[in-house]
């Protein structure tokens, strides 16, 4: 159980352009989703937390309306890169809490994004 | 705040050989202690977890146990194999701003040669 997808495993896109990327939970109801953004060789930075219905709380220094962040339903969330540029290049892990215990998280296997 | 520090790597051991990553917390409130390990090219995943003091998390021949006194939660392994390369997280998770978050250490990147 508590098992969570994301979708793409891995995107290239051109910059200017923008891309959304999905985080679901498989087989639980996640009341809370997280995304985070990892550097190379570096640890998770947390982006944002949202709670299903809700606005998305996002951490100092991080734009919101760059990064939108979506968690329309119990089971999913997206986060939409817009106007992606070079500098948005890097590995993005989602992670989701609920249904067993909230304090919890459950890592999606993340996603690659390079832009070009 | 919360802040998790733990010990720089690289850490290169033979395999067969005993392993201990250091991790130390700083948290406000009574926090829960988790390793993660993160393969290359992957995601997080749960290694072992504890929720109160004494408690000893415990996974696939890995062990933690969280000491309030000493505010440590220190990774160990008896004997460690070239599949145990990764990167490791300890982390702590606390309650604010109405949901649990957690704070991660930098990492520390494991390699085991054969």
């Amino acid at each position: 159980g508590a098992v969570v997808s994301q979708h793409p495993s891995w995107v290239i896109c051109k910059s200017g352009t923008s891309v959304k990327i999905e985080c679901r939970s498989l087989d639980f109801q996640a009341t809370t989703m997280f995304w985070y953004r990892q550097f190379p060789k570096q640890s998770l930075m947390l982006m944002a937390t949202s709670n299903e219905g809700s606005k998305a709380t996002y951490e100092q220094g991080v734009e919101k309306d760059k990064f939108l962040i979506n968690h329309a339903s119990l089971t999913l969330s997206t986060l939409t890169v817009t106007s992606a540029h070079p500098e948005d290049s890097s590995f993005y892990i989602c992670s989701a809490a609920g249904q067993f215990s909230s304090y919890e998280q459950y890592f999606g296997p993340g996603t690659r994004l390079t832009v070009t | 705040g919360d802040s998790v520090t733990q010990m720089e790597g690289p850490v290169t051991l033979s395999e067969e050989a005993f392993l201990t990553i250091n991790c130390t917390y700083t948290a406000t409130g009574y926090p829960s202690l988790f390793w993660y390990v993160q393969y290359p090219g992957e995601g997080l995943q749960l290694l072992l977890k504890a929720t109160k003091a004494d408690d000893k998390g415990s996974n696939k021949g890995f062990e933690a146990t969280y000491r309030k006194e000493t505010t440590s939660f220190h990774l160990e392994k008896g004997s460690v194999q070239v599949s145990d390369s990764a990167v490791y997280f300890c982390a702590l998770s606390d309650y604010g701003a109405g949901s649990y978050q957690l704070t991660f250490g930098k990492g520390t990147k494991l390699s085991v040669i054969p």
